[in-house]
């Protein structure tokens, strides 16, 4: 069975601060790759999606960028945090665009 | 631009009663509608999802109705339990990306 692993859980770092987000998935091949930001009562907002290694769509300009050095490796980095890039981050996978499933997510808080 | 929408933030439901969540999109190339069940500092669970071909799919008790003419999509849960009170996401799917609402925050009371 398929399972996707992110890491760290919670996070917290002073604003400036370099971010590092890893998300791993297990069980499939060449599967798509989602980075989301759910800001505190807000929806799920897209931020980098990518088809397959090398691969990243930029859905919102930003200081933060993304990278897939892997088949299942999706990394989202910064490298100077903003107050504004509190949220929830998730990372996500699906195959035929048809199911996409979510990891456990991140707790970012920038101080 | 918001391409999938849920405008009601909140629901509140007695227990046993019918839960109705709505979502409408504006995209006429979506081709798949998911809905996703989130906890609090969770990951979004995959609920059910519904194909552009088919107006109804049902899951024990949770029912998706889509209407392509009104770009509408509905989630029925019946009968609604305090395990359900979540915040719901509907999403909707085209080529490589999938588009979410802001979600509705499900209540049910005991």
């Amino acid at each position: 069975s398929q399972t996707i692993h992110q890491w760290p859980a919670t996070l917290v770092q002073p604003v400036g601060s370099p971010l590092s987000l890893e998300c791993t998935v297990e069980g499939t091949s060449n599967p798509n790759l989602y980075w989301y930001r759910q800001a505190a009562g807000r929806g799920l907002q897209l931020l980098f999606y990518s088809v397959g290694i090398g691969q990243i769509s930029s859905e919102v300009p930003q200081n933060l960028s993304a990278s897939r050095p892997q088949d299942r490796q999706f990394i989202l980095s910064s490298k100077k945090l903003l107050l504004s890039d509190s949220g929830f981050y998730l990372c996500a996978w699906s195959v035929r665009v048809r199911e996409q499933y979510f990891g456990p997510g991140t707790r970012l808080t920038v101080t | 631009d918001q391409q999938v929408k849920q405008n009601s933030p909140s629901l509140s439901v007695q227990e046993g009663r019918i839960s109705i969540l709505n979502c409408d999109y504006t995209n006429s190339m979506f081709d798949y509608f998911l809905w996703y069940k989130k906890y609090p500092a969770e990951g979004p669970t995959f609920l059910i999802s519904i194909s552009s071909i088919k107006d109804k799919n049902e899951d024990g008790r949770f029912t998706v109705f889509l209407n392509k003419s009104a770009k509408h999509l509905s989630l029925h849960i019946v009968p609604s339990q305090p395990g359900d009170s979540a915040v719901y996401f509907c999403a909707a799917s085209a080529a490589d990306q999938f588009y979410f609402g802001t979600g509705t925050s499900l209540t049910v009371i005991p």
